[in-house]
């Protein structure tokens, strides 16, 4: 089952720089796209999310972009701190349904 | 900040031996979910639970695994005969449809199951 794919492992970036993280889906039944956060030993923590309907969301240093035509989304985190640093899950899912994740990237912000 | 407890942090068992795995949710949310991680591996869907019934479930959730809410606030997976594939982090996650549009499930720690 891959219905939601992030194809880089890993990515690492200088404090201060944009971190992009991409995630494409094959679902086009998808109502909305969620982004979660994960340290080691604690559950992943929802970041932001984007409905189907808008192609841009902001809060704060995090921003995400739905193209819905590529079925492409991005994660973009502008300016990238060492406290960004954990793997990212990109998230799908329909209204008050399971969530269908990809296998996660792991940002590493350098000092 | 409410948030989503279980216990135990983790479960060491042997193969064939029952588990309970528990999750407080957040208070006020009424869907509740069990997710699992195996090492290595994406954290996949289990099970979805609603007006004290399962709404949704994977086919990773045979006959061997349950359900309940047992009261207002526990909600407990049960796994009746554990195999060595059931070694993983399980999540328990609640939601609330009033508070957010884009069905944004809150996370609990995570309880570590290692059969043996």
């Amino acid at each position: 089952d891959q219905q939601v794919k992030q194809n880089s492992p890993s990515l690492s970036v200088q404090e201060g720089r944009i971190s992009i993280l991409n995630c494409d889906y094959t679902n086009s039944m998808f109502d909305y796209f969620l982004w979660y956060k994960k340290y080691p030993a604690e559950g992943p923590t929802f970041l932001i999310s984007i409905s189907s309907i808008k192609d841009k969301n902001e809060d704060g240093r995090f921003t995400v972009f739905l193209n819905k035509s590529a079925k492409h989304l991005s994660l973009h985190i502008v300016p990238s701190q060492p406290g960004d640093s954990a793997v990212y899950f990109c998230a799908s899912t329909g209204a008050n349904s399971k969530l269908t994740f990809g296998k996660g990237i792991t940002l590493s912000v350098r000092p | 900040e409410p948030e989503v407890t279980q216990t135990p942090s983790h479960q060491v068992t042997q193969m064939g031996q029952e588990v309970i795995l528990r999750c407080v949710p957040i208070s006020n949310h009424l869907y509740f979910y069990w997710y699992r991680q195996i090492l290595g591996q994406k954290v996949e869907f289990l099970v979805s639970f609603y007006n004290n019934e399962i709404s949704e479930k994977s086919e990773i959730f045979d006959d061997q695994f349950s359900v309940e809410r047992p009261d207002g606030s526990n909600f407990t997976l049960k796994i009746r005969s554990t195999k060595l594939e059931d070694s993983a982090m399980y999540f328990c996650a609640s939601s609330d449809p009033a508070e957010s549009s884009y069905n944004e499930q809150f996370f609990g720690p995570g309880t570590r199951l290692t059969v043996l």
